[in-house]
Order: structure tokens, then sequence, then C-alpha cells
């Protein structure tokens, strides 16, 4: 059972090169979204996905693009990368939970993380 | 404005001592609060949550939270700390403003658990 798979782990790009950010999940879970990890901030969440064809923004979404195109992949899109972008990202997914008549987000399950530097 | 608060950047303890992460929180409906845990170039794994029902919620690998509503806060406790249980800690909350889907981190805390 592989989970949440994130590829590449390791990336250093210069500025102004684009890139993707690979995530993916085996849980058939129609939730996911892709934050990224700072010293001190916390996680702070950039784009997320509530099912095949729906995205939207997050807290931090400007200088990155994503879709989904199916259930299982979530791709995170840098369009030109900048040094602000340097940051550990993580892919996330979970399957929703209702209580009483409110539907949430459950636990999320997290990637390994992509370290990603912007020279 | 929701938000939830980790006071503490590190917290220092002898194995076999009892610990203490300290969460505040601030939500405008009902607070559905999580604690994860990261442990090194690992990804954030899930702990323990609170949804509604008891005050004491218990979790993964010993862990537990206490829910109190009057102090707006939800510390992550353990009777005895382990070398292992050494980590990044984080303490979220559902965002009840923008979307039932997004959760708000803290800042972490760092657990250093000493011999």
């Amino acid at each position: 059972n592989a989970g949440v798979t994130q590829t590449p782990k390791f990336q250093v790009l210069k500025t102004g090169q684009s890139m993707t950010l690979q995530c993916a999940q085996d849980m058939n879970h129609e939730y996911m979204s892709w934050y990224r990890q700072d010293p001190g901030m916390g996680l702070r969440l950039i784009h997320y996905s509530v099912g095949a064809g729906i995205t939207d923004q997050g807290e931090v979404p400007n200088g990155y693009n994503v879709s989904r195109s199916t259930t299982e992949d979530f791709p995170l899109r840098l369009l030109s990368a900048a040094p602000s972008q340097t940051s550990v990202y993580f892919c996330a997914s979970s399957s929703p939970v209702t209580s009483g008549r409110t539907m949430y987000t459950g636990e999320l399950f997290f990637g390994e993380g992509s370290r990603l530097t912007v020279l | 404005a929701q938000s939830v608060a980790q006071p503490e950047d590190q917290v220092n303890v002898a194995e076999g001592n009892p610990l203490t992460v300290k969460c505040t929180y601030s939500v405008s409906g009902n607070p559905y609060l999580f604690w994860y845990v990261q442990y090194p170039n690992r990804g954030l794994q899930f702990l323990l949550k609170y949804i509604t029902g008891d005050n004491l919620v218990k979790g993964s690998y010993g862990f537990e939270a206490e829910f109190n509503k009057s102090q707006t806060s939800f510390h992550l406790k353990k009777p005895s700390a382990l070398v292992s249980d050494s980590a990044l800690y984080f303490c979220a909350v559902r965002d009840w403003e923008d979307s039932s889907y997004k959760l708000i981190f803290g800042s972490g805390t760092r657990l250093l658990v000493r011999p």
C-alpha cells in the first residue's frame, strides 16, 4: 500500500525555470492538497481539490498551478520559479467525513515531501 | 480570523517524564482539532482528533489530548515520554470561514526527549 507518493524528493532550479511536482495517491481519496513548509511558519495551503476536475486556491496560490484530471493524481506546477519558492512541499489526501449535516476533510495522509531549492 | 497557536517553539523533557505540548485555537464554529507529528525528513502523520464527545481524546503511540472549551485549548499529552517521541508536532483546526476542507496548521513545536 503506497499511500501518497511524491516525486521528485529533491530538486534544484534556477530562477525562471518551470517544473512540476508530482503527487499520486492510491487510496481513492476525493480530497487532495498541496502545502509548503517553511521554518517557523508551519504548513501553508497552496491549492486543493475536492474531486477530479475541481480545484481551488489556498492561502498562498501565487506562482503555482494545479489540475486534477484523475482522482489519483494532483500535480503542482511552478510556472517561473523564484527564490521565495524555496521550500519543502507536501501533498496530502483524505476522504470526506460527515458529522450530522456537515462534511469536512478527515484525517490527512501526507507524502514524504519534495525539497525544492531555487537559486 | 480563525487561527491556531503553538506558543512554544521547543519543549524539552527527560525520558520517562510526562510531556505536554500546548495548542490554543480561535474559531467561529465548532472546533474540529487535530494533532500531527513529523519525524525528521518525513511527511506528517495523524495522531488524534477532537470532533465532539469526550474532552480527553486518545490517539496513536500513547498520546492523548485534552480539549478545554473555556480555555480554547487542545494540549497534547503523554504520561511517560520516550526518546523516540522526539519530533515536530503540529496542531491544526478546521477552517470554518473558508471551506470545510481546509485545515489551518500551527507553526509547530519541536519536542526533544533526552535520555
